[in-house]
């Protein structure tokens, strides 16, 4: 079952803007973690963010976490044409399962 | 960092035939993989977790018995799609659990 929402479905912007993609979840979590995801190919891991953290950074992305509103925004600034792909939250649950639960993803594209 | 990999990559099979998919981590042992089905322009649905040496836990939803998995050894999880139908037809991506969890690059599975 999907844990949530992420929104915008769709973002396309130009090169050098930042980009925001929201994620909302519904049940406790252990850690949230963003991935993005090439057109037809796996994933990639971008960034952990633990349930007693509220901000993350690493390199041009920076993530936030409101436990109290289960809502998680990824933003990615100075955006480049390489960046266009897709974009999923997954939370893993308090539980020590391993289980990652995704949103619907939010499909990015960099203009040149 | 730690790499899993997939086979095959894609694979076209009649209906009605099974189809067996790999999946490898390289250099890491995983005693927990999880296997996830993506249809076309859709989020990763979670299918099961595969345990290594016992049973797989199936989500709601999923038939066991049409999707076999086996976890036979630390380093390899199979899936198998029995008797598959043109439905079945979707991206197929396993990951394996090594602190965060790593994706293989998926597998395109097409039934005619």
């Amino acid at each position: 079952s999907q844990q949530g929402e992420e929104d915008p479905q769709a973002l396309s912007i130009q090169e050098g803007e930042n980009a925001t993609m929201n994620c909302s979840y519904k049940t406790s979590i252990n850690n949230l973690q963003w991935y993005r995801q090439n057109s037809g190919r796996g994933l990639v891991h971008l960034i952990l963010i633990r349930s007693n953290e509220r901000e993350k950074h690493s390199g041009r992305l920076r993530v936030t976490l409101d436990t109290s509103k289960k809502s998680s925004s990824l933003l990615i600034t100075a955006s480049r044409a390489a960046d266009t792909a897709s974009y999923f939250c997954a939370t893993a649950g308090s539980g020590n399962t391993g289980k990652l639960i995704f949103g619907q993803g939010t499909t990015l594209q960099v203009k040149p | 960092g730690a790499v899993v990999s997939q086979h095959p990559s894609w694979v076209i099979c009649k209906s009605g035939t099974s189809v067996k998919i790999e999946c490898r981590s390289l250099d890491f042992q995983a005693t927990t993989m999880f296997w996830y089905r993506q249809f076309p322009k859709q989020s990763l649905m979670l299918m099961a977790t595969s345990n290594e040496g016992s049973k797989a836990t199936y989500e709601q939803g999923v038939e066991k018995d049409k999707f076999l998995i086996n976890h036979a050894s630390l380093t390899l999880s199979t899936l198998t799609v029995t008797s598959a139908h043109p439905e079945d037809s979707s991206f197929y991506i396993c990951s394996a659990r090594g602190g965060v969890q790593y994706f293989g690059p998926g597998t395109r599975l097409t039934v005619t």
